[in-house]
């Protein structure tokens, strides 16, 4: 069975520090893999996807990059981490139109 | 664009009675997918129920069934005999047939009273 995994799970980082959050996909191949953003309280935003290797979509423009150096392998990142890129960060996979959400990483930025 | 719809920011219902949860959506095209979506404590997203619209037949998974009414673009979520696990964050979504984006809709926080 697939299952999908996020670390890490909680971080606490300083304003303009880099970041760096890892997402990897078990038991499938080439699927589309996408990263969300959810503030407290509130409904997921899109902020990249992927439908294979080294191809990246964003969907808004922000402080925020992605890459996908393997199959199974989704990162996001960021050089300088801003106060409003706090929040839970929820990666998710699919091979037809169904979703699957990994367990997030609570980001808080001081 | 697309836009969903949960006008219920909150509803609570008594253990073991049932509970509907309203979504609308707003789309021009015809072929799509529908979801419902659960968020508990722990804040994972768990898929609880799957739309295509060309079915006609509303969905069910256990104690959960879907009301599809695609001319009225309407699609919510009923629980039946409802436990204290189902207390969550209840999303709506919607997926176009041709794009990947999945449009969610603001949630709707479920209170289960013992």
């Amino acid at each position: 069975s697939q299952t999908i995994h996020q670390w890490p799970a909680t971080l606490v980082q300083p304003v303009g520090s880099p970041l760096s959050l890892e997402c990897t996909v078990e038991g499938t191949s080439n699927p589309n893999l996408y990263w969300y953003r959810q503030a407290a309280g509130r409904g997921l935003q899109l902020l990249f996807y992927s439908v294979g290797i080294g191809q990246i979509s964003s969907e808004v423009p922000q402080n925020l990059s992605a890459s996908r150096p393997q199959d199974r392998q989704f990162i996001l990142s960021s050089k300088k981490l801003l106060l409003s890129d706090s929040g839970f960060y929820l990666c998710a996979w699919s091979v037809a139109e169904t979703q699957y959400f990994g367990p997030g990483t609570r980001l808080l930025v001081l | 664009a697309q836009t969903v719809t949960q006008s219920q920011p909150e509803m609570s219902v008594q253990e073991a009675e049932t509970v509907t949860l309203s979504c609308t959506y707003d789309t021009s095209e015809s072929d799509y997918y529908l979801f419902w979506y659960k968020q508990p404590p722990s804040r994972q997203m768990i898929l609880v129920i799957r739309q295509e619209a060309y079915k006609q037949q509303n969905a069910t998974e256990n104690r959960f069934s879907v009301n599809f009414q695609k001319a009225a673009k309407s699609f919510s979520l009923k629980i039946s005999d409802s436990q204290l696990g189902d207390a969550a964050m209840y999303f709506c979504a919607y997926r176009s047939r041709l794009w990947v984006r999945l449009t969610f809709g603001e949630g709707t926080q479920l209170t289960v009273n013992p």
